[in-house]
This record gives structure tokens, sequence and C-alpha cells, in this order.
């Protein structure tokens, strides 16, 4: 069972280029996130999903985008990025209300230069 | 609205000796409350949850939390540390509802030979 999927694991982008983080879960779970976390200030919501056809922001959405078109996906699109967008970003699952646990990729470490 | 603060950024202790981390929560109805484990470059593990039953709650890994209404507190404590259990250590709370989590800003703990 693969869990919660991320990819990549690693990247570096140039100041105003674009990329999209890749979020897979096999779970069957209807709640999706993506976190950042920076060093020292543990993690924030950036967008949530509650199912397919359905996001929200959450606490740091400006300068991101996300869709849900299938239960599975639930991808980040940074559109111009900026060094302040230099953070490790976690997506995160879990089934729903009355389900309170989540679980987490293991991570994409992003930097902007 | 929901918070969480962990008292200490980092606790260092020897190699055998009890560990206690430290989280207070604030929470304006009956939340659910965890502790994540992240080693150095890995994703979150979940090491124990709370959700309204016992108040004694044991994890993996021979950690255990216990959560006090009166103090809104939920400590995370071993009685024997161990060189592996290097890591961050986050405390979570939520509401169970879709938004998410909300995570304390970590503590690192230290563990001396």
């Amino acid at each position: 069972n693969a869990g919660v999927t991320q990819t990549p694991k690693f990247r570096i982008l140039k100041i105003g280029q674009s990329m999209t983080l890749q979020c897979t879960q096999d779970m069957n779970h209807n709640y999706m996130y993506w976190y950042r976390q920076d060093p020292g200030m543990g993690l924030k919501l950036i967008y949530y999903s509650v199912g397919a056809g359905i996001t929200d922001k959450g606490e740091v959405p400006n300068g991101y985008n996300v869709s849900r078109s299938t239960t599975e996906d639930f991808p980040l699109r940074l559109e111009l990025a900026a060094p302040s967008q230099t953070s490790v970003y976690f997506c995160a699952s879990r089934w729903g209300r009355g389900a309170p646990e989540a679980f987490f990729g293991q991570g994409t470490r992003l930097t902007v230069v | 609205a929901q918070s969480v603060t962990q008292l200490d950024s980092h606790v260092s202790v020897s190699e055998g000796t009890p560990v206690l981390l430290r989280c207070n929560y604030s929470s304006s109805y009956s939340p659910s409350l965890f502790w994540y484990v992240q080693h150095p470059n890995k994703g979150l593990q979940l090491l124990l949850k709370y959700t309204s039953a016992a108040t004694l709650v044991k994890g993996i890994n021979g950690f255990e939390a216990e959560f006090k209404k009166s103090e809104t507190s939920f400590h995370l404590t071993k009685p024997s540390a161990h060189m592996s259990d290097a890591a961050e250590y986050f405390c979570v709370v939520t509401r169970g509802g879709a938004d998410g989590l909300t995570f304390g800003k970590g503590t690192h703990l230290i563990i001396q030979p």
C-alpha cells in the first residue's frame, strides 16, 4: 500500500518559472491537503479539498493554485515562483469527517533562486 | 478557532533518561489531538492520537501522552530515551472538520549519548 505519494522529491526553480507538485493517494480518502513547512514555523495549510471538484483556501494560499479532478490526485501549481516559496511541501489525506487522522507524503523540497 | 503551543523549541536529554515534550492547546470545541514525529529529511509519522476516548494514550515506540482538559495540555512522554528518538516532534489539534490540522511549531529532541 503506497499511501500518499509526492513527486518530485527535490526541485530547483528560477524566479518566475512555473511548476506543478504532484500528489496521489491510494486510500480512497475524501479529504486532501497541501502544507508548507518552514524552519521553526511548523506546517501551514495552503489549500485543501473535500472531494473531487471541491477546493478551498487555507492559511497561506497566495501564489498557489490547486485542482481536484479525481479522488486520488491533488496537484499544487506554482505559477510565478518567488524566493518566498522556497520551502518543503507536504501533501496529506484523510478519510473525512469523524476520521481526523491524516497521512502524509514524504515531502517535496523546493528551492527558488 | 484553535491553536497549539509547544513550550520548548529544543529539548536535550541523555540516552536512557525520561523524555517530556510539552504541548498546550486552545480550542472552542472538543478537539482531537495528535503527536507526529519527523526524522531528518523524512515525512511525518503519526505517534499517537487522542479522539475523546481514554485520556492516557499510548503510541508507537514507547511514547504516551495524557489529555488534561483542565490544563488544556497534551504532553508527550517516554520513560527511557533512545538515540533513534532524535527527531522533530509536532503537536497537532483538529476539530475533525474539513479544514485540516493546526500544527505547533515543533520541538527538536536531541539525545545525548
